[in-house]
């Protein structure tokens, strides 16, 4: 079945405890996004991936890493979390980054807790 | 400064009549526009999605409306199943034929539907 995995679902942590949230797709797409969903604000892009090894900002980049060394996985890091980075995270992939032709596969979200 | 608007946090909605869910955006540039759904616990999902060239297109029970003068489109749901029952995200892009396509959603407005 063709989907984008996120692990884990949930997770709670404490402030400063570096983290990575794991993100891979089976459909051999080329583009890759972290979103986080936040009431009143939408979904808002973290980082995106046009394909392996080129990665760049979205519009709420800051406390947040990336990486593409593979063109199936983009796990997002965060070296140091605080409160203000609870949310709902969402990875979505797409053939190519022409998200008007190709529209995006979510995955199913992760709950981060930070405390 | 939201470029993608849903003004309605939520929506409730008797079971066999009809869903208008609005949006509104800002910047003149967007030409492609998209529905999304989602549901608790998973990821958003296409649902329907109307260029600039239109002012309305039809998938079944679902019909998105453009009006560009008024830089505002809406979402008809005829008839409202309780299946409908979701959070709705509207999204505005601009199609860049040879690049990545910029895409911002907005807040998301819950439909409830009551049987």
């Amino acid at each position: 079945e063709a989907q984008v995995t996120q692990n884990p679902r949930y997770l709670i942590t404490v402030t400063g405890k570096k983290l990575t949230v794991t993100c891979s797709q089976n459909m051999n797409h080329e583009y890759m996004s972290w979103y986080r969903q936040d009431p009143g604000l939408g979904l808002r892009q973290i980082y995106y991936s046009m394909n392996v090894e080129v990665t760049d900002k979205g519009d709420v980049p800051e406390g947040y890493k990336v990486s593409r060394k593979e063109k199936r996985n983009f796990p997002l890091i965060l070296e140091s979390p605080s409160p203000n980075q609870t949310s709902l995270y969402f990875c979505a992939s797409s053939l190519r980054g022409g998200f008007l032709n190709y529209g995006y596969t979510f995955g199913s979200g992760t709950r981060l807790t930070v405390v | 400064d939201q470029q993608v608007k849903q003004n309605s946090p939520s929506l409730s909605v008797q079971e066999g009549r009809i869903s208008i869910l609005n949006c509104d955006y800002t910047n003149s540039m967007f030409d492609y526009f998209l529905w999304y759904k989602k549901y608790p616990a998973e990821g958003p999902t296409f649902l329907i999605s109307i260029s600039s060239i239109k002012d309305k297109n039809e998938d079944g029970r679902f019909t998105v409306f453009l009006n560009k003068s008024a830089k505002h489109l809406s979402l008809h749901i005829v008839p409202s199943q309780p299946g409908d029952s979701a959070v709705y995200f509207c999204a505005a892009g601009h199609f860049m034929k040879t690049s990545y396509d910029k895409v911002i959603f907005g807040p998301g407005t819950s439909l409830s539907v009551i049987p």
